[in-house]
């Protein structure tokens, strides 16, 4: 079947740390896969995506590399900022139609100042 | 552009009454429209899809007695929780699909609905 495990939270990092929130899929076939970014009080908006291996996404200084060989999608960001506090989601789709998405439980990430 | 908003943001209601959800695309044409369900430090699970007409595809594990969902125009489809239980309390979102973007989705900000 189609699953995303997604490392738990809560994240709590000090300003202009390094992020990592692992990512890893179970599928069917070649899925695309997505990270997703909640803020507090909003709706998921899409952070990056990538649909076949070796892509990597990137926006906003985030970044994550499809790699089939791990099955993993990792999400990184170099030098985090008060502002990324959010909930982040990892998800895949099976192929790159409309299809539905099988989302990870989502990883908290509260940064400091 | 591709803004999904939905109303009410929140909703108390008492058990046994109904309540509806409504979710809007303002900017686009939505040719599809999915329901999730999000609990508490939990993934959001669908609960069903719903295109322009038809009637909606409901995950298993779903009632589709319970939670009605009508999509009868391109910009608006309703979900509504029928004859409510505290179970069924919870962080209910949409996402639609149309426009420019077909296979992309965007989210609603969700509905917090709480039975007492």
């Amino acid at each position: 079947g189609n699953s995303v495990t997604q490392m738990e939270g809560p994240v709590t990092l000090s300003e202009e740390a390094f992020l990592t929130i692992n990512c890893t899929y179970t599928a069917t076939g070649y899925p695309s896969l997505f990270w997703y970014v909640q803020y507090p009080g909003e709706g998921l908006q899409l952070l990056l995506k990538a649909t076949k291996a070796d892509d990597k996404g990137s926006n906003k200084g985030f970044e994550a590399t499809y790699r089939k060989e791990t099955t993993s999608f990792h999400l990184e960001k170099g030098s985090v900022q008060v502002s990324d506090s959010a909930v982040y989601f990892c998800a895949l789709k099976r192929g790159s139609t409309l299809g539905r998405l099988y989302f990870g439980r989502g990883t908290q990430l509260t940064v400091w100042p | 552009g591709a803004v999904v908003s939905q109303h009410p943001s929140w909703v108390i209601c008492k058990s046994g009454t109904s309540v509806k959800i409504e979710c809007r695309s303002l900017d686009f044409q939505a040719t599809t429209m999915f329901w999730y369900r999000q609990f508490p430090k939990q993934s959001l699970m669908l609960m069903a899809t719903s295109n322009e007409g038809s009637k909606a595809t409901y995950e298993q594990g779903v009632e589709k007695d319970k939670f009605l969902i009508n999509h009868a125009s391109l910009t608006l489809s309703t979900l509504t929780v029928t004859s409510a239980h505290p179970e069924d309390s919870s962080f209910y979102i949409c996402s639609a699909s149309g426009g420019m973007n077909t296979y992309e989705q965007y989210f609603g900000p969700g509905t917090r609905l709480t039975v007492t």
